[in-house]
């Protein structure tokens, strides 16, 4: 069955650090691959997404993410952290696009530190 | 442009009792979608309808229907709640066939406690 793993429930870093948010998936096809933001009691915002072409993806905010076909990722990074960043992130993946249906990862909170 | 709207915000129930969450996109998007969100699980698909006129059964339906009322609105209903439904609902809509891979909009959420 198709799935998206966030191995990580939740992430915590200093402000101005380096972040990482890793996603797999598991499917016999690449599928478009997004990262969403969810700040507290707010609805999700798309960051970025990837759909075909240069594997190296930059979205808003100044998060960037890799497509790795070989390792069936789709990690988020970013090289400095606002406290802003804090907020619940979820990687989905789309593999029917004619009904645009989204699998989700659990997600991953992260936690910024003064 | 509104976007996604989502009513209400809040809303208590008593088990037993029935409720419809309303939904609205500005988008002029065909495809439109009924998540639910509880701690820790992420997003699960309950319904979604890919066009005016269809719907189909996502990951978690159980419990609940949906109507897709015309492109712009699509509701989903509890016919007898239960503390089990006790979550956060998300209203989403794409589809802008300009977009590929079919970006979601997301709604602002609908709070949901089931006494």
């Amino acid at each position: 069955a198709q799935s998206v793993t966030q191995p990580d429930i939740h992430i915590t870093v200093s402000e101005g650090a380096s972040l990482e948010l890793r996603c797999n998936y598991s499917y016999g096809a690449t599928p478009y691959l997004f990262w969403y933001v969810q700040s507290p009691g707010q609805g999700l915002q798309l960051l970025l997404k990837y759909f075909s072409g240069d594997t190296l993806v930059q979205g808003i905010k100044g998060f960037e993410a890799e497509f790795k076909r070989s390792q069936s990722s789709f990690n988020l990074r970013k090289p400095s952290v606002h406290w802003s960043d804090a907020a619940e992130y979820f990687c989905a993946v789309v593999l029917n696009t004619n009904a645009g249906k989204s699998t989700f990862g659990d997600g991953t909170t992260l936690t910024v530190k003064p | 442009n509104a976007g996604v709207t989502q009513t209400p915000k809040f809303q208590v129930l008593k088990t037993g009792q029935s409720m419809t969450l309303q939904c609205a996109q500005d988008m002029n998007h065909n495809s439109m979608y009924w998540y639910r969100q509880d701690p820790g699980m992420g997003l699960r698909l309950i319904y979604y309808s890919a066009s005016e006129g269809t719907t189909d059964k996502g990951e978690v339906p159980n419990g609940y229907n949906v109507s897709r009322l015309n492109k712009r609105e699509f509701s989903l209903r509890l016919e007898s709640a239960a503390p089990s439904q006790t979550s956060v609902y998300f209203c989403a809509s794409s589809g802008d066939r300009t977009d590929i891979g079919e970006t979601q909009y997301f709604g602002p959420g609908t709070r949901l406690l089931v006494l």
